[in-house]
């Protein structure tokens, strides 16, 4: 079964600075990746997600994440955080759950953010 | 036309009573998800429908937890015999398939007393 790991569980920065969070997973076949982010009293909502092609990928609000595949790992990063931007972030991988033959959405723990003004 | 929608958004039933979560789908979605948000546990898959057919259902922590779709559109989710553990946020998301991304429903926060 797949896994998924992120390493900060809650970082703290001021506004301007520059945010990357990690995320790594654990599967050997063909995965799509997605980030989701969860404002305070707000419901879970796609942030990015990689299917194929470009590596790079750009979502919203400035947020981009870069697909290795060597390494396993799908970082999220924005050069300048703001205020707003607090909230708690899920990395996501979908792969296929062979015993069940379905795809599954397996989630990271989280990692909250804290942006002081 | 709204997102995925889940009611009651919050619940407080006392240990050993059932308790019933209702979803509604994005309309179209064919797979609909249930997972559980427990604190300091991440979201924790629970059952996966594509259509009115739950292919799995490996993540039902025990027989007590049940589920099922109709119509292809609305799905329960049944809690029978409560304990205090399950206390948790329970979402539902839907995709228009199993592989396309999933939208989440604002969740149902459940107490157990």
């Amino acid at each position: 079964a797949q896994s998924v790991s992120q390493h900060n569980h809650h970082v703290i920065l001021s506004e301007a600075a520059s945010l990357e969070l990690g995320c790594n997973y654990s599967y050997g076949g063909t995965v799509n990746l997605f980030w989701y982010v969860q404002y305070p009293g707000q419901h879970l909502q796609l942030l990015l997600k990689y299917f194929s092609g470009d590596p790079l990928v750009k979502g919203i609000k400035g947020f981009e994440a870069e697909f290795i595949k060597s390494k396993f790992s799908f970082n999220l990063r924005k050069p300048s955080v703001q205020w707003s931007d607090t909230a708690e972030y899920f990395c996501a991988v979908n792969a296929r759950n062979s015993g069940a033959g379905s795809y599954q959405l397996t989630f990271g723990k989280g990692t909250k953010l804290s942006v002081i003004p | 036309g709204a997102g995925v929608s889940q009611s009651p958004s919050n619940k407080v039933t006392e240990k050993g009573k059932d308790v019933e979560l209702r979803c509604d789908p994005i309309s179209g979605h064919t797979a609909l998800y249930w997972y559980r948000q427990s604190l300091g546990q991440g979201l924790e898959f629970l059952i996966y429908f594509q259509g009115n057919s739950a292919p799995d259902k490996s993540g039902l922590p025990s027989d007590r937890f049940s589920a099922e779709r109709t119509g292809g559109s609305v799905s329960t989710l049944t809690i029978q015999r409560t304990q205090q553990e399950d206390s948790a946020v329970y979402l539902c998301a839907s995709s228009p398939d199993r592989q396309e991304t999933q939208y989440f429903g604002p969740g149902t926060r459940l107490l157990v007393l």
